[in-house]
């Protein structure tokens, strides 16, 4: 059983809000991913780390931030949400650097804009 | 073009039938993923390969570094199969987090 968090599961807010979304996991794997998901679309990268103080941007990065204070800890910020940021996002995590191991996902957080 | 490529994009099958996933890369990998999404979004591991065959259960995920391609094989399929199949690779020296992932397999079985 994956031992990866994420938290709000499903989230309905205003534009012009600031959101946080929450991923945790007890594994102590040094990469952790997020992914933003459309229905029957494919992953986009959002941001991704390698370890403690290490983020990366990735292909679909723009107007979010992460950080990586602790091992377990990968947060995405949104500070001015926007209804073109409604989707599924999910964070995911894996134990060695290269992406060799195993890959868990956290059960999603579905985010709606009005 | 894309990196990875899957095909079917959908697959129906009847109860008990046995199926077949493709999976062909155009990188150079550490290793290959299959993933499997059920409605509701959660995402999760089935495979993780870097040559030869694994079996868990009535799924085989086999792979030729050679061919650059993957296949993953559901026996006797069952409509609790049904769920999208993502192959993802790692990638060489890539950025990007390392990982392309593939468009997905939609599989149904029906019963």
């Amino acid at each position: 059983e994956a031992d990866i968090y994420q938290t709000p599961r499903y989230l309905v807010i205003g534009t012009g809000k600031k959101i946080t979304l929450e991923c945790s996991q007890t594994m102590g794997h040094d990469k952790m991913y997020w992914y933003q998901q459309d229905p029957g679309m494919e992953l986009h990268l959002i941001h991704y780390s390698y370890g403690v103080n290490s983020t990366e941007k990735g292909d679909l990065s723009s107007e979010s931030t992460v950080s990586r204070i602790r091992t377990e800890h990968f947060p995405l910020t949104l500070e001015s949400a926007r209804p073109s940021h409604t989707s599924q996002y999910l964070c995911a995590s894996s134990r060695l650097a290269g992406g060799t191991g195993e890959l868990f996902f956290g059960e999603g957080s579905r985010l709606t804009v009005l | 073009k894309n990196e990875v490529e899957q095909s079917p994009q959908n697959l129906t099958a009847q109860e008990g039938e046995f199926i077949t996933i493709n999976c062909s890369y155009s990188v150079g990998i550490s290793a290959l993923h299959w993933l499997q999404q059920h409605p509701g979004g959660g995402i999760v591991s089935l495979f993780m390969l870097s040559s030869g065959k694994k079996k868990h259960g009535r799924l085989i995920a086999t792979i030729n570094i050679q061919e650059k391609h993957s296949s993953l094989h559901i026996t006797a399929s069952h409509p609790r199969d049904s769920a999208v199949y993502i192959c993802a690779v790692s990638n060489y020296g890539g950025s990007q987090g390392n990982l392309i992932f593939g468009k997905g397999t939609k599989l149904s079985v029906k019963p």
